[in-house]
């Protein structure tokens, strides 16, 4: 089946500095991808949707400068967290779309989970 | 996208059905149900969508009510990996391809 992944998993981070994740469609191609964060105990919240060769879309109150897109090819959506923060912590979640019995249905990949310090 | 309601904890014990009920009285017609659920520390995880029809696949059954208000999840004989948190998502099938989640229903599947 269609799988997500995403990479890393988990990282730790000094305050101040940029972290990068990727997610890539693995055997699929995804012109459109999505990115969430949940924080603990909280739900998925859509942070933005990645499009393959135009800029991101990104949801309301998402700092766009703050968390960078790029969705360079079919494969490839990668998420920049810049100049992070303590309050950026929180697990990052990207998807991709798939149809499942004539149906439009996400994937989700593993998560990654960021640690500001 | 129609709001859904769904209790926000349930219990079950290992190999008994688990029946997660879903609240969407304000349905359209051509929205779907859709169902996903996600385990600790993981992405969320497709498990099954219908229309009106009741649908069934290798990790559970989907029954909708006649008049498509509210809808169940059957799993039909839980294991203890099947303790995660349950969304209920009602959509078109195609279009406005973002999802929005709930808060869910967190499944206890208790040995």
């Amino acid at each position: 089946g269609a799988v997500v992944s995403q990479h890393p998993s988990r990282v730790i981070c000094k305050s101040g500095t940029s972290v990068k994740i990727e997610c890539r469609s693995l055997d699929f191609q995804a012109t459109t991808m999505f990115w969430y964060r949940q924080f603990p105990k909280q739900s998925l919240m859509l942070m933005a949707t990645s499009n393959e060769g135009s800029k991101a879309t990104y949801e309301q109150g998402v700092e766009k400068d703050k968390f960078l897109i790029n969705h360079a090819s079919l494969t490839l959506s990668t998420l920049t967290v810049t100049s992070a923060h303590p309050e950026d912590s929180s697990f990052y979640i990207c998807s991709a779309k798939v149809v499942v019995s004539g149906a439009n249905v996400l994937t989700f990949g593993a998560g990654s989970r960021l640690t500001v310090l | 996208d129609a709001k859904t309601t769904q209790p926000p904890s349930m219990d079950c014990a290992e190999g008994r059905a688990a029946n997660l009920p879903c609240n969407h009285s304000t349905i359209s017609g051509n929205e779907y149900v859709y169902w996903y659920r996600q385990i600790h520390s993981q992405g969320p995880q497709y498990i099954i969508h219908g229309l009106k029809n009741n649908e069934t696949n290798e990790m559970a059954s989907l029954i909708i009510t006649e008049d498509r208000k509210s809808s169940t999840l059957i799993l039909p004989h839980a294991t203890l990996r099947d303790t995660a948190v349950y969304y209920c998502i009602v959509r078109v099938i195609f279009g406005n391809e973002k999802l929005t989640f709930g808060t869910g229903t967190r499944l206890t599947i208790i040995p």
